[in-house]
């Protein structure tokens, strides 16, 4: 059965960068017929979709965010990743990693991660 | 963007009554060339990631309970829970996918009564 976990440091300073790993178990990042993203839920908040990437390294982002997001992949450890520049409070949020359908729905989720940008 | 508007943003039923979560798109996320709506319904409880019940806005994904149904095309949507469960307490969320920047709507708290 297919696994994302999300891991990464739950604390980040304002101004520096957030850097997230999403480590895919179960089965191959390298199917054909999905892409793997990142969405973020501020608290209390609605879902956003951060961006997205095919394991060939195709990538799609929010323009809301795409001067700030690079999202990556390395298919020998079966992980994706997502680094968020420049930091603020408005970043605060449970990150989570999901399985994309074609760049569609987003059929399988990871636990996600509180990410606190603090001082 | 495709900006998705839920209705409305909190509902309480009793159990065993019908729930309904209304979702309208601010364009048509009905594809002619292959007649589908590209439309998700996600259930979010406390404390958990959201979970995928419905896709292309009437699949019911797999071991999803069948009282759970989607309905509508192009802009106007429809979750309907025909008879409420008391673990159905949860938010729920549509999706649109037609274009690569998807977006959520702001999500439908649902209570019980």
């Amino acid at each position: 059965q297919l696994q994302l976990q999300e891991s990464g440091p739950g604390l980040v300073k304002p101004s520096e960068t957030l850097s997230l790993t999403c480590t895919v178990s179960g089965g191959s990042i390298s199917s054909s017929s999905y892409y793997w993203g990142w969405i973020r839920q501020p608290p209390g908040k609605g879902l956003e979709w951060i961006g997205s990437i095919y394991y060939s390294g195709s990538t799609y982002y929010n323009p809301s965010l795409k001067s700030r997001v690079t999202i990556s992949v390395d298919t020998s450890k079966n992980q994706f990743s997502l680094k968020l520049s420049s930091v603020t409070a408005a970043d605060t949020a449970v990150y989570y990693c999901a399985r994309q359908k074609l760049l569609g729905f987003f059929d399988i989720w990871g636990q996600g991660t509180m990410v606190t940008v603090s001082s | 963007d495709i900006v998705m508007t839920q209705s409305p943003d909190s509902l309480a039923v009793s159990l065993g009554e019908r729930a309904t979560i209304n979702c309208k798109s601010s364009q048509s996320v009905l594809y002619s060339s292959n007649n589908k709506n590209y439309l998700a319904w996600y259930q979010q409880k406390p404390g958990q990631p959201p979970k995928l019940l419905i896709y292309w806005a009437s699949t019911r994904e797999s071991g999803v309970p069948d009282r759970f149904s989607g309905s509508g095309s192009g802009t106007d949507f429809t979750l309907t829970i025909s008879s409420l469960q008391a673990e159905d307490v949860a938010v729920y969320y549509c999706q649109q996918y037609i274009i690569p920047r998807n977006t959520f709507g702001q999500g439908t708290k649902l209570e019980i009564k």
